[in-house]
């Protein structure tokens, strides 16, 4: 099992720029969320989706688009890239059950000049 | 907004020492779950203990979860410089599963 994948793994954008984040996890999990990690911030909750077709916003959703097209996958869009968009990001997914852990992908480090 | 609050925010110390980490939470809670993060790599689960247990044991880690209080401690055991991470707790809230809410982290160094 690959487990959680995330790509790519660095990214550097101008400002204005869009992308896409990507995110896919092979063991069936119902929930899925996007994370920012930021110096001294923890980890902060972007998006989230409990299955295909469902999504909803985090703490920190403005300027970032999900999408739930298949269980598997849950990509992240970066609308108009902005500096304070730099960030690491990290995709995790986890079973409907309650008492279960998060599986995380390896992280994709951007940096929006 | 984090729930979680990690007490220390950077601990060193020597190979062979315990470390002993806080975490204070809010709200009731379903579970808390302790993380590890390597420098620059993603988070690996390490231990959940959920709301109606005391203490969890998994290998040279120990946690203990107090209700009351609203904290948890994660205790490594025979410290290594391999446990040299970031500790991040984080809570399953009552009654909303969906989403976990995070700590600020705890930085451990172990120095040979």
């Amino acid at each position: 099992n690959a487990g959680v994948t995330q790509t790519p793994k660095f990214q550097v954008l101008k400002t204005g720029q869009s992308m896409t984040l990507q995110c896919a996890q092979d063991m069936n999990h119902e929930y899925m969320s996007w994370y920012r990690q930021d110096p001294g911030m923890g980890l902060r909750l972007i998006h989230y989706s409990v299955g295909a077709g469902i999504t909803d916003q985090g703490e920190v959703p403005n300027g970032y688009n999900v999408s739930r097209s298949t269980t598997e996958d849950f990509p992240l869009r970066l609308l108009s890239a902005a500096p304070s968009q730099t960030s690491v990001y990290f995709c995790a997914s986890t079973r409907r059950d309650q008492n279960t852990e998060a599986f995380f992908g390896q992280g994709t480090r951007l940096t929006v000049v | 907004s984090q729930q979680g609050e990690e007490d220390p925010q950077a601990l060193s110390i020597q190979e062979g020492e315990n470390a002993t980490m806080n975490c204070s939470y809010k709200t009731s809670i379903n579970n808390l779950q302790w993380y590890r993060q390597n420098s620059g790599r993603g988070l690996v689960h390490l231990i959940l203990i959920r709301s109606n247990e005391r203490e969890k044991h998994s290998g040279r880690l120990r946690v203990t979860l107090d209700t009351s209080k609203k904290s948890s401690s994660l205790l490594i055991t025979a410290s290594r410089a391999a446990d040299t991470a970031s500790y991040f707790c984080a809570t399953g809230e009552a009654g909303n599963n969906r989403k976990l809410i995070w700590g600020l982290g705890t930085s451990l160094a172990v120095n040979p």
